[in-house]
């Protein structure tokens, strides 16, 4: 197994552009969700899903935009780009089983820069 | 909604020696509460968690231990390598709330020769 895949590893916009971070698990795994983490805060919750067709905000969510229509795939769109999202973004997976909570597995990350 | 705080923010100990990070949370209904480690350009990684209805837990160096009463749970690392050098991040989740985890700001730990 791949486990969680993520594209770009790196990326550089100006302010203004979009573009579509790609993530991608091999796992079977019904809970996606997307974080970004900046130095001194931790990582942040910006959308999750728990399932094909199924989204929902986070603790921050403005500027971004998710959608699932596939188990595999869960990419989040950035509509216009600002310096403000210049971070590192995780995308994690996990079981989700109702009453229990499952191991949440994160990818790589991708670094991007908005200048 | 929930708040976690996490202490230290660095962390520096001799190898051999043994490592204790402290995490406190603000929500009550909190139940799930896993460690990640995460090693430099790397995402993180569970190393360890600890549901509320268990007062400790461990896995070889590593245990965790749980207050619920407090509300604050910890990270205890003994017999340090530098292997271990990395971020480690708590984080707390509640089962009525999905899979949200809610993640401390992070100790940098370094374990020195």
């Amino acid at each position: 197994n791949a486990g969680v895949t993520q594209t770009p590893k790196f990326q550089v916009l100006k302010t203004g552009q979009s573009m579509t971070l790609q993530c991608a698990q091999d796992m079977n795994h019904e809970y996606m969700s997307w974080y970004r983490q900046d130095p001194g805060m931790g990582l942040r919750l910006i959308h999750y899903s728990v399932g094909a067709g199924i989204t929902d905000q986070g603790e921050v969510p403005n500027g971004y935009n998710v959608s699932r229509s596939t188990t595999e795939d869960f990419p989040l769109r950035l509509l216009s780009a600002a310096p403000s999202q210049t971070s590192v973004y995780f995308c994690a997976s996990s079981y989700s089983g109702g009453s229990t909570l499952y191991e949440q597995y994160f990818g790589p990350g991708t670094r991007l820069t908005v200048t | 909604g929930e708040n976690v705080e996490q202490h230290p923010s660095t962390l520096s100990v001799q190898e051999g020696d043994s490592a204790v990070i402290k995490c406190t949370y603000s929500d009550s209904a909190s139940n799930y509460f896993p460690w990640y480690k995460q090693e430099l350009g790397k995402g993180p990684q569970l190393i360890i968690d600890i549901r509320s209805n268990v007062g400790e837990k461990k896995d070889q160096r590593i245990a965790v231990t749980l207050n619920k009463t407090a509300k604050h749970f910890s990270l205890h690392i003994t017999e340090t390598q530098p292997e271990d050098s990395a971020v480690y991040f708590c984080a707390a989740a509640f089962t009525g709330g999905g899979n949200k985890l809610t993640f401390g700001t992070g100790t940098q730990l370094k374990v020195e020769l």
